[in-house]
């Protein structure tokens, strides 16, 4: 199918812990991004890359490091985990123009919980 | 910096019901607006896409229009329906490549 996937759907880990979430899309898309969605259901942007380069990097502890390891792939590794990191972090991705995005596509969503 | 607002933040309507959803945005300098769908614990569906040079937008039974000078889109649903019930949001895309998101429009479609 095409599509934006990410794995795992649900990630349920102790503080100060190291996790991984991994984002792969198909659709031949140049851009990727994570956003971070909070317990009130507000969207944030956190990173994006453009055929492998960082162009985006919110304020974001610097625990968050996203790694492309080719256009098609961006994944998100978090150090020593946190409390608040709890939330659901969703991988998008689109087409760059220069007259802003096309196609914008996100995955279902990876539900981190803290404990 | 852009800020994107959403009214009613809820709404409740009964079945066949042709209902409004508002979105407006501080910083009228936008490429796009778009529309997403979110069910309870699922992804974005992206519904509509509006350019800046665009007036509206039609697909099936939703109509989202865009009022760049003044900030304001809105998203008509015609005839609803329970499946529709679902989290509407607004999201602009600007020269950076990041969508701003709205704070969300959860609506309830009682059969």
């Amino acid at each position: 199918d095409t599509a934006v996937s990410q794995t795992p759907k649900y990630l349920v880990t102790q503080m100060g812990n190291d996790k991984s979430i991994k984002c792969e899309q198909n659709l031949g898309h140049d851009t990727m991004y994570w956003y971070k969605q909070d317990s009130k259901k507000f969207l944030k942007i956190m990173f994006s890359y453009n055929n492998k380069e960082l162009i985006i990097n919110e304020t974001v502890p610097n625990r968050f490091s996203p790694k492309s390891p080719d256009k098609a792939h961006l994944n998100l590794h978090i150090n020593s985990l946190e409390l608040g990191d709890s939330a659901v972090y969703f991988c998008a991705s689109s087409h760059l123009t220069g007259q802003g995005n096309y196609g914008y596509t996100f995955g279902s969503g990876t539900r981190l919980t803290v404990v | 910096k852009q800020e994107v607002t959403q009214i009613p933040a809820a709404l409740s309507v009964p079945e066949g019901e042709n209902l409004v959803l508002n979105c407006s945005f501080t910083d009228s300098a936008i490429y796009n607006l778009q529309w997403f769908r979110q069910d309870p614990g699922k992804g974005l569906t992206s519904l509509l896409l509006i350019q800046s040079s665009q007036r509206e937008q039609t697909s099936g039974r939703l109509n989202a229009s865009l009022d760049k000078s003044s900030g304001r889109s809105t998203l008509y649903i015609a005839a609803s329906q329970p499946g529709d019930s679902a989290t509407y949001l607004c999201a602009v895309g600007g020269a950076t490549n990041k969508l701003i998101f709205g704070t969300g429009t959860l609506l309830a479609v009682q059969p």
